[in-house]
């Protein structure tokens, strides 16, 4: 088993791109979330699913958006990126609603926002 | 909405010496208390959980007590080895949201 997979790791981009933060879980888990790690700031939250079908916003979820395609995928996206935006994004999922279980995250994911 | 204190932000201990940190939360609804472990540029893992029905839990050299009437909850390592060293993020889960983490200690263990 995979895991989570979050791709890409490495994105650049210039203030005003957009793109798409993709995360995959293998392990049947319910729920899903994004966050996002700066220094010195912790692991906050951005978006989570609690089950398919279902999206509710978290600590920090100005300038994104998200989709729960199906049980195993939970994108992020960037319609119109910012410098303040550059950060490390972790991808997780949980077979326990909202997070009320162990959280098991992906690699991470790490954009720069020029 | 939830607010999750952490202290202290640095934490620098001898090989074989004892580690507290300890956390803070604010929504008394906050049921479930768990921490985690992140080595430098790796994942979080969690290491060890606690729920509000329980005040302490063990699992050998680490530890964490919770006190539900004080929002505040701990994480003890005991005879501690370089391989301590990293950044530990403690949580909790309020109602209506998921889950929370406090902004991370930095533990370093010299030998």
């Amino acid at each position: 088993n995979a895991g989570v997979t979050q791709t890409p790791k490495f994105q650049v981009l210039k203030t005003g791109q957009s793109m798409t933060l993709q995360c995959a879980q293998d392990m049947n888990h319910n729920s899903m979330y994004w966050y996002r790690q700066d220094p010195g700031m912790g692991l906050r939250l951005i978006y989570y699913s609690a089950s398919e079908g279902t999206t509710d916003k978290g600590e920090v979820p100005n300038g994104y958006n998200v989709s729960r395609l199906n049980k195993r995928e939970f994108s992020l996206r960037l319609e119109s990126a910012a410098p303040s935006q550059t950060s490390v994004y972790f991808c997780a999922s949980s077979e326990v609603g909202q997070g009320n279980g162990e959280l098991f995250f992906g690699e991470g994911s790490r954009l720069t926002v020029l | 909405g939830e607010n999750v204190e952490q202290h202290p932000s640095t934490l620098s201990v001898q090989e074989g010496d004892s580690a507290v940190i300890k956390c803070t939360y604010s929504d008394s609804a906050s049921n479930y208390f768990p921490w985690y472990k992140q080595e430098l540029g790796k994942r979080p893992q969690l290491i060890i959980d606690i729920r509000s029905n329980v005040g302490e839990k063990k699992d050998q050299r680490i530890a964490v007590t919770l006190n539900k009437t004080a929002k505040h909850f701990s994480l003890h390592i005991t005879e501690t080895q370089p391989e301590d060293s990293a950044v530990y993020f403690c949580a909790a889960t309020p109602a209506g949201t998921a889950l929370i983490f406090g902004k991370g200690t930095t533990l370093s263990v010299s030998s």
